[in-house]
């Protein structure tokens, strides 16, 4: 079993939709969440970064933690045609080790 | 102008052949990552190093070498003993401000064709 686990997609919707996109994890040691945005052909791109159980907002972006339930979200209100791309989920244990990295979910907003 | 470089951006190997991946930064981050990108598959880690003069492999290092002579310098060598070289190849550095020392920094990446 995999120690992340990503919605693969991909996911369609148009312009102006909200947008949900999910990762689940096994191990509880994860302590620090990150979700990055990765254009075709470029290198992916820090989007948020939480630590706690919560949520935290950015602009259009809400990420969210659920560390009870091993769950993290990002929300994207009134998705822009700009915000099509992969979205990657990364978590860490603890300050300074590896990151481990969900699969993807490639996004498409519709104009 | 601060960031993670790689070169080249495209790169087409002969089978047989090892080919050498550019890493560099100015971000002066201790710590360099190579990833392995394949579609449906997300990033696999191939090598890292936290400091200069010291790496560890990742989990599909077999048929990869690297070097960290310099803190600015990763570079990544492809040996005719992998397999499957072609792919996305992605450097990122780690280092952060504010307190946010986990967060990692790509380069724009390598796609490297095996004919």
């Amino acid at each position: 079993q995999k120690e992340v686990e990503q919605d693969p997609g991909p996911l369609s919707v148009p312009e102006g939709a909200i947008v949900s996109l999910n990762c689940t994890y096994s191990n509880s040691a994860f302590q620090y969440f990150m979700w990055y945005r990765q254009y075709s052909r470029k290198g992916p791109e820090l989007l948020m970064y939480t630590y706690s159980s919560g949520n935290k907002e950015d602009g259009r972006f809400t990420a969210q933690v659920d560390k009870s339930s091993k769950y993290i979200s990002l929300f994207i209100r009134d998705s822009q045609p700009s915000d099509s791309a992969t979205y990657l989920c990364a978590m860490v244990r603890t300050s300074g080790s590896r990151l481990t990295f969900g699969e993807g979910t490639q996004l498409t907003v519709n104009p | 102008d601060g960031g993670i470089t790689q070169s080249p951006k495209y790169l087409f190997r002969k089978e047989g052949q090892n080919v050498t991946l550019s890493c560099e930064q100015n971000l002066n981050h201790d710590a360099m990552y190579w990833y392995r990108q394949d579609p449906g598959q997300g990033l696999r880690l191939i090598y890292y190093s936290q400091i200069v003069n010291d790496f560890q492999k990742g989990d599909i290092a077999e048929g990869y070498s690297v070097s960290r002579e310099k803190k600015e310098s990763f570079p990544l060598t492809v040996t005719s003993a992998q397999k499957n070289p072609t792919a996305f190849y992605l450097c990122a550095s780690r280092g952060g401000t504010s307190g946010v020392t986990d967060t990692q920094y790509f380069g724009p990446g390598t796609r490297l064709t095996v004919l």
